[in-house]
């Protein structure tokens, strides 16, 4: 069946610090693929999503490049704000519109 | 309101208990799903609407679980007899587009429900 794993947290970066939350996915063809971010209080939000390969989602500084050869869809930022310290969740659109989510990756981010 | 609200944010119960959580979706979405989402872990689905149609309860854990959507808006997922492993947040989401144009989900702040 489908499914994403996603790297393990916490992840604690320094600010400006290179982001990467790895995310790779199991899957019956070529599912759209998101990320999420629920910031601490608050709730699930899209970030960036892309709907085939080699399609390249961005937002706010973000980016995701949707690989079938590795079936993965890495979460990138150049440098990170203290703004960014939140949970992130890779996720694929199953069917009937289900989103299949990983188990989140936390980030905290240091001054 | 402008997006998708939920109640109560809080419920504690007693184990046997029922429950019902509320969801207001954004007016004029046609799709709504339920989502779980057990403490350190990602959100699962557990049911969805399009309208007044539930076509999926496929992650629907048990039968004492139940989902309604009379009207096409409001949503109430009810959790009879509840038992310690149901304490989670709850999570409603909605849709503008039917399930399979893959419209972007928005979602509620969730219900944490605590069974004791």
């Amino acid at each position: 069946g489908n499914s994403v794993t996603q790297m393990e947290g916490p992840v604690t970066l320094s600010e400006e610090a290179f982001l990467t939350i790895n995310c790779t996915y199991t899957a019956t063809g070529y599912p759209s693929l998101f990320w999420y971010v629920q910031y601490p209080g608050e709730g699930l939000q899209l970030l960036l999503k892309a709907t085939k390969a080699d399609d390249k989602g961005s937002n706010k500084g973000f980016e995701a490049t949707y690989r079938k050869e590795t079936t993965s869809f890495h979460l990138e930022k150049g440098s990170v704000q203290v703004s960014d310290s939140a949970v992130y969740f890779c996720a694929l659109m199953g069917v009937r519109g289900k989103l299949i989510f990983g188990q989140g990756t936390e980030l905290s981010v240091k001054p | 309101g402008a997006g998708v609200s939920q109640s109560p944010r809080y419920k504690v119960a007693k184990r046997g208990q029922d429950v019902a959580l509320r969801c207001d979706p954004i007016s004029g979405h046609v799709s709504l799903f339920w989502y779980q989402q057990a403490l350190g872990q990602g959100p699962e689905f557990l049911t969805y609407f399009q309208n007044e149609a539930q076509l999926d309860k496929s992650g629907l854990p048990s039968d004492r679980f139940f989902a309604e959507r009379p009207e096409g808006s409001v949503s109430t997922l009810k959790i009879q007899r509840t038992q310690q492993e149901d304490s989670a947040v709850y999570l409603c989401a909605s849709s503008s587009t039917f399930a399979s144009g893959g419209g972007e989900q928005f979602f509620g702040p969730g219900t944490r429900l605590t069974v004791l």
